[in-house]
């Protein structure tokens, strides 16, 4: 099973600052077969990127996505109030899994 | 615009079963992988596995075949997931989601679509 590991485990950042998270992969990943949620609570999860750098539908242009092999990066060029949730990796390489998420929390 | 509603929460004794189901609404049912996700309080995801509704045939998570079945009623746009053999560590959310899949030879297998979500509590 690939097992993918989510850093950090809590990013503490005002409205406007950049956002940067990680997630490794036990084994490599083929470069389109990774994706990226957005959860709030109580709330279902919602489909950010796939295809390891490519936006869903009606996903603003502040949230990027790159990566390859082992290492995929989620970044949030300026921070909107809305934005503050917990965020998940998924691969689809091999089966599917989820990493544990980051939780990015106002300052 | 599609959308997944699934049944109410649950409450079960350990050693027995629950089925949990999933109505489709606004796509094409049979043409998308309806899959189930499962989220432990304060926990992470697990994909436990998913079916096509027009082929018809699930395929499982390692973790839990034998345990689970999902299956599919094309005629109600409905897919179903039961856990048998219950036990307190499968208390979570149960969500089904459906699957982008493939187009033109390029497949994403990460879920566009989500359900509400259905509380399972198993209790001893």
């Amino acid at each position: 099973e690939i097992v993918l590991t989510q850093s950090p485990g809590t990013l503490s950042l005002s409205p406007g600052e950049r956002a940067t998270l990680s997630c490794r992969a036990s084994q490599s990943v083929s470069s389109t077969s990774l994706g990226w949620y957005q959860q709030k609570p109580g709330q279902a999860p919602r489909l950010l990127i796939y295809g390891a750098s490519t936006r869903a539908a009606g996903i603003p242009d502040r949230f990027s996505a790159s990566g390859s092999g082992t290492h995929f990066t989620l970044t949030i060029s300026r921070l909107e109030p809305e934005d503050f949730a917990v965020y998940y990796c998924q691969q689809y390489d091999t089966s599917r899994t989820f990493g544990q998420g980051t939780k990015v929390e106002i300052k | 615009q599609v959308q997944l509603v699934q049944s109410g929460a649950e409450v079960r004794r350990a050693g027995s079963s629950v089925k949990v189901s999933c109505k489709a609404s606004g796509g094409t049912f049979g043409n998308y992988a309806i899959t189930w996700v499962r989220q432990a309080p304060g926990q992470g995801f697990e994909w436990m596995g998913g079916i096509i509704p027009i082929f018809g045939t699930a395929n499982y998570a390692l973790k839990f075949q034998g345990r689970v079945t999902i299956t599919a009623d094309d005629s109600k746009s409905t897919v179903y997931m039961e856990l048998i053999s219950l036990r307190s560590e499968d208390t979570a959310v149960y969500y089904c989601a459906r699957e982008m899949g493939c187009f033109s030879g390029d497949c994403h297998f990460v879920f566009d679509y989500w359900g509400q979500g259905s509380l399972v509590t198993v209790s001893s």
